[in-house]
């Protein structure tokens, strides 16, 4: 069992560089999420997605945009990389039976310099 | 909107010491709880979670939470350490009106350090 899977584990951008984080779930769950996580701040919700075709605003949302063209992959892309995206990247997916728990991928940790 | 407060963002025991992570949420709805651990460079992992019934829940490694509805509180405790509990924990809160599809509000997170 793969459960979530995140691509790349690691990657150093330069600023105004753009790129996309891979997620990938293969638990057939309908809901998606991508979380970062800043030192001592806890994580904090990107965007998240109920269902192919479905996405909405976290409550961070700003230089980031997401797609779900299949209930598999939730893709997280940055337009123009800047310094303040510096963060770890956690998908996480779920699904009504769950009652809220989330399953987490390992993490992709992103520098931008 | 909810939120969650984690009292403590370190905290250094001895091993075989007994140890209490605090956590303190508001909601305006009531709410499923979660503990989650994440150990160095891995992703989280769920440690324990309440959704109702008995206000005592317990892992599978030996730790236990209690929800306090009054105290809106809901504490993790070990009554015994080991190296290996040293993690990053993080208390969560979901309300139930949305069936958990817009995620989870995480606390900052407290650092678990076990000192030999």
């Amino acid at each position: 069992n793969a459960g979530v899977t995140q691509t790349p584990k690691f990657r150093i951008l330069k600023i105004g560089q753009s790129m996309t984080l891979q997620c990938t779930q293969d638990m057939n769950h309908n809901y998606m999420y991508w979380y970062r996580q800043d030192p001592g701040m806890g994580l904090k919700l990107i965007y998240y997605s109920v269902g192919a075709g479905i996405t909405d605003k976290g409550e961070v949302p700003n230089g980031y945009n997401v797609s779900r063209s299949t209930t598999e992959d939730f893709p997280l892309r940055l337009e123009l990389a800047a310094p303040s995206q510096t963060s770890v990247y956690f998908c996480a997916s779920s699904s009504p039976s769950n009652t809220g728990e989330l399953f987490f991928g390992e993490g992709s940790r992103l520098t931008v310099l | 909107a909810q939120s969650v407060t984690q009292l403590d963002s370190q905290v250094p025991v001895f091993e075989e010491a007994p140890v209490e992570l605090r956590c303190n949420y508001s909601s305006s709805v009531s709410v499923y709880l979660f503990w989650y651990v994440q150990y160095p460079n891995q992703g989280l992992q769920l440690l324990l979670k309440y959704l109702s019934g008995s206000t005592l829940v317990e892992s599978i490694n030996g730790f236990e939470a209690e929800f306090n509805k009054s105290q809106t509180s809901f504490h993790l405790r070990k009554p015994s350490v080991h190296i290996s509990d040293t993690a990053e924990y993080f208390c969560a809160v979901s309300d139930f009106s949305g069936g958990g599809a817009d995620g989870l509000t995480f606390g900052k997170g407290t650092h678990l350090i076990i000192q030999p």
